[in-house]
């Protein structure tokens, strides 16, 4: 069964941390793994990651993917009471357009 | 780039009735769109796949009579909730993927919550 699983289900940490999120996955005809933040509203699309080893980065967020071991982490540096979110991680696979979600993890960034 | 309306934000209405919420791609083709639901606090829930001018694809356990979905041109799709129950009550969340990439991100509306009372 195709399946993604996210870790830590939460985490609360204080302003000025850094944080990183995992994400792993089973799938079949694996095609690419993405990220989005969701606040209140609906997610945001934050990164896609289709090759191993090659680092996507944004401001203070970056994200890699590892293709043999079959994970993604999403490391956010200097982290801020604004990225309080839920942050979802999502695969899609080369069968059809549908993307397998994680549980999400729930951050919370105290000041 | 890449925006996603949906309408209305936010819909009260009475059991029985239909509702009707509309997503547009804006600056996109869009000949895939999806169509989520999430209760509180839970992970996002697939209700359908629609491509541009066929009928849509129903997960397990979605009532296609009950949630019809019509996604008549390239940037607009609709899903109608008929005769609404209070149960039908959640956030409804369409997003788009754009045809002209090859990637398979897919981006979202800001949702509609729908309440039935």
């Amino acid at each position: 069964e195709d399946k993604v699983v996210q870790s830590p289900l939460s985490l609360v940490v204080h302003e000025g941390d850094t944080v990183t999120l995992n994400c792993s996955y089973e799938v079949t005809n694996f095609r690419s793994l993405l990220w989005y933040k969701q606040e209140k509203k609906a997610p945001t699309f934050l990164f896609m990651l289709t090759s191993s080893g090659i680092e996507k980065k944004s401001g203070r967020l970056s994200s890699i993917l590892d293709k043999k071991e079959l994970f993604s982490i999403l490391n956010i540096t200097a982290t801020q009471t604004g990225d309080s979110a839920v942050y979802l991680c999502a695969v899609s696979m080369d069968s059809n357009y549908q993307l397998i979600w994680g549980a999400g993890t729930k951050l919370i960034i105290k000041p | 780039g890449a925006v996603v309306s949906q309408h209305p934000s936010r819909v009260i209405c009475k059991s029985g009735t239909s509702v009707k919420i509309e997503c547009r791609s804006l600056d996109f083709q869009a000949t895939t769109m999806f169509w989520y639901r999430q209760f509180p606090k839970q992970s996002l829930m697939l209700m359908a796949t629609s491509n541009e001018g066929s009928k849509a694809t129903y997960e397990q356990g979605v009532e296609k009579d009950k949630f019809l979905i019509n996604h008549a041109s390239l940037t607009l799709s609709t899903l109608t909730v008929t005769s609404a129950h209070p149960e039908d009550s959640s956030f409804y969340i369409c997003s788009a993927r754009d045809g002209q990439t090859l990637g398979h991100e897919q981006y979202f509306g800001p949702g509609t919550r729908l309440t039935v009372t």
